[in-house]
């Protein structure tokens, strides 16, 4: 069964403490994104990687941060640096680099920060 | 700033209608476009793209798009919806020199009534 997979669905944090989200794909993509979705302001980029070993970032990087030691996977740790993690967070991979490849998407991991 | 704007927040309407969600962009030069969906539960998945060619792109579940590069406007369409087509709709924009980052719309929630 090929696809993303992304947990956990569901996660609780405290406030000050960091938290690693994960994201694994067996699809062979070179590129995976991380995006945060909250209502009203659709999906934003928040790091992305286009290689192993090597990640950029995207528009809302600051109290996060991504590896990229393998192929399959893009782990995501929000730190408690970031001031409003509460959020639907959404994996992401494509075949290639560039702009006309299609993105596919996991089904998402909502953290709630309490 | 470079942006994708969709028009309605919210649009409810009755089986049996037609649909017609407004995307517009900001960038200049060569854009690829995308519709995603978004069901209730599900992944988020494409809905159709344009890359080149025939600007007008059918997409999966009688969705169709227009591409009218003179108003900078993608704007997605279905001419008899249906209670299942209850969704929220996202546009999305990449271009050459956005390293193949996706630009997201704020999303368009589409409640279907019987």
């Amino acid at each position: 069964d090929g696809g993303i997979t992304q947990s956990p669905k569901y996660l609780f944090r405290k406030e000050g403490q960091n938290v690693t989200l994960s994201c694994e794909q067996n699809l062979n993509h070179d590129a995976m994104y991380w995006y945060r979705q909250d209502p009203g302001q659709g999906l934003r980029l928040i790091y992305y990687s286009q290689i192993v070993n090597d990640f950029q970032k995207g528009d809302i990087a600051e109290g996060y941060s991504v590896s990229r030691e393998k192929k399959e996977s893009f782990p995501l740790t929000v730190t408690s640096a970031q001031k409003n993690p509460t959020a639907f967070y959404l994996c992401a991979s494509s075949t290639i680099r560039g702009s006309t490849d299609t993105q596919y998407f996991g089904p998402g991991t909502r953290l709630t920060v309490l | 700033a470079q942006s994708v704007s969709q028009h309605n927040h919210h649009v409810i309407l009755s089986e049996a209608a037609s649909l017609e969600l407004g995307c517009n962009y900001s960038y200049g030069g060569t854009v690829n476009l995308f519709w995603y969906v978004q069901y209730p539960g599900q992944h988020l998945q494409l809905l159709l793209k344009y890359f080149s060619g025939d600007p007008l792109v059918k997409g999966i579940k009688g969705f169709e798009a227009e591409f009218i590069k003179s108003k900078f406007s993608f704007n997605l369409r279905k001419p008899s919806v249906q209670w299942s087509d209850t969704a929220e709709y996202f546009c999305a924009v990449n271009a050459k020199r956005m390293d193949g980052k996706l630009q997201f719309g704020a999303g368009t929630q589409v409640v279907v009534t019987p």
